[in-house]
């Protein structure tokens, strides 16, 4: 069965602690791992696509990277502003995503 | 350029009750999704619509249905709620095919509670 599992579920940094938030994921047939940071109340927003392993994407403080079991999200110097929840998932096939639970992520001024 | 926009942001309905949740896509998409995101979970794949097909459907009974509109807007529909269906549904347009045809671009959901 198709599975994206992520961790921590919760993430608690000081701002300018760097940290990494970790996605494993099980999907056959993997056409794209995604990440996705979704503030309270509002829909998830598009961060990253990979499609190999060894790839890496930067976005600001951002990194994301991917292996054939698990990909992470590395968060540098993170800011207040930062603070969100970031899902994964990954897309089965030609419709389907796969999301994890999710990694809230608080950072403290 | 207009982003996904759902209606309504919020609603209560009881139990037995239907309800219609409406959604435009983002300008040029011609791909719609739902979703279901429960509290503290991660969005769950509904179903979703392709030039007014469904080419696609999640674990999700049939009382969960759908529609799409030839202007590419839609409707998720749910008949004989129960209280396991409060949740947020979340509205994803996508390009069909062609660059960028992964991306998901959401709207802000419908917040869904069942009395």
């Amino acid at each position: 069965e198709d599975q994206v599992t992520q961790s921590p579920e919760a993430l608690r940094l000081q701002e300018g602690e760097s940290s990494s938030l970790n996605c494993s994921y099980t999907v056959s047939g993997l056409r794209g791992l995604f990440w996705y940071r979704q503030d309270p109340g509002k829909g998830p927003e598009f961060l990253f696509t990979l499609y190999s392993a060894g790839e890496e994407k930067e976005k600001e403080r951002l990194k994301a990277t991917l292996t054939k079991k698990e990909s992470f999200l590395h968060i540098t110097a993170p800011k207040p502003e930062d603070s969100a929840t970031y899902l994964c998932a990954g897309k089965s096939g030609t419709y389907k995503y796969i999301f994890g639970t999710g990694t809230r992520l608080k950072v403290l001024a | 350029e207009t982003g996904v926009t759902q209606s309504p942001t919020h609603l209560i309905k009881t139990r037995g009750q239907q309800v219609t949740l409406r959604c435009s896509s983002q300008s040029g998409h011609n791909t719609v999704s739902w979703y279901q995101q429960a509290l503290g979970q991660g969005p769950q794949f509904i179903f979703q619509y392709y030039r007014e097909e469904e080419n696609g459907r999640g674990n999700f009974p049939p009382r969960f249905s759908g529609l799409q509109f030839p202007n590419y807007s839609s409707e998720l529909n749910v008949n004989a709620l129960e209280l396991d269906d409060s949740a947020l549904y979340l509205c994803a347009s996508s390009l069909g095919e062609g660059p960028g045809a992964n991306v998901l671009t959401f709207g802000a959901g419908s917040r869904l509670t069942v009395l």
